[in-house]
């Protein structure tokens, strides 16, 4: 499995952008890039799933270089109860399941 | 739509005695099955999965056990706790195709003492 790297933590204040960066420098080529999202005793919530380039959804965009060994979550004009931790991902989509593994994620504070 | 269902919501279990944590998914068929646990402060580990009925993987040796005797349905066990089974334990399920994003249950908040 592809060893993933990101920030222990960030802080921003309501309304900016947020951009958490995930390092992920020996992934495969038959990998995907997910990310989900944490809050206090509940399970993660996936964000959003890509390949290569760009992916956006109604909740955020996935930046991932040609090289794809990084990826960036972009989360818009983020507000307080955007304040959770994510994980980042790496995995084959294939085998039956993706078989990945959280690390210790991002935790995000949101200031108001 | 498809939800998932755990129990206990929260149990407390002298080190030593079984446990047994039961995860049930509705409204899809063949999912894939997950266990996970959360120490405190920390990320999750992948206890077990499975594919379907009766085919269980193990991720990470431990006194743990799970096993699916129907399609929908995952079960975890212990015959004796100890105290680092101590954890936020959380049941997912997928769909057994791309892109396999995982849902997750509402979790068993496990305290051994």
């Amino acid at each position: 499995l592809a060893k993933t790297t990101q920030p222990i933590s960030m802080d921003s204040y309501e309304g900016q952008e947020v951009n958490i960066t995930c390092s992920h420098n020996n992934i495969a080529t038959n990998d995907y890039i997910t990310w989900y999202q944490q809050f206090p005793s509940q399970g993660p919530r996936f964000i959003i799933q890509g390949y290569k380039t760009k992916v956006t959804n109604e909740v955020a965009s996935l930046f991932i270089p040609a090289d794809r060994k990084s990826s960036t979550l972009s989360l818009p004009r983020v507000s307080l109860s955007d304040t959770a931790v994510y994980y980042c991902l790496v995995g084959p989509n294939s085998g039956g399941y993706q078989k990945v593994t959280f690390g210790t994620g991002t935790k995000l504070q949101v200031i108001p | 739509s498809q939800t998932i269902h755990q129990w206990p919501a929260t149990l407390v279990q002298p080190v030593g005695s079984p446990l047994s944590l039961e995860c049930t998914v509705e409204g899809t068929s063949n999912p894939n099955l997950y266990w996970y646990r959360q120490a405190a402060g920390r990320g999750l580990q992948l206890l077990f999965y499975s594919v379907g009925i009766g085919q269980i993987s193990s991720e990470v040796p431990q006194n743990l056990s799970a096993s699916r005797p129907q399609d929908r349905q995952f079960i975890l066990s212990s015959k004796k706790l100890l105290l680092s089974d101590s954890g936020f334990y959380l049941c997912a399920w997928s769909e057994a195709g791309p892109p396999y994003e995982q849902y997750f249950g509402p979790g068993t908040r496990l305290t051994v003492t």
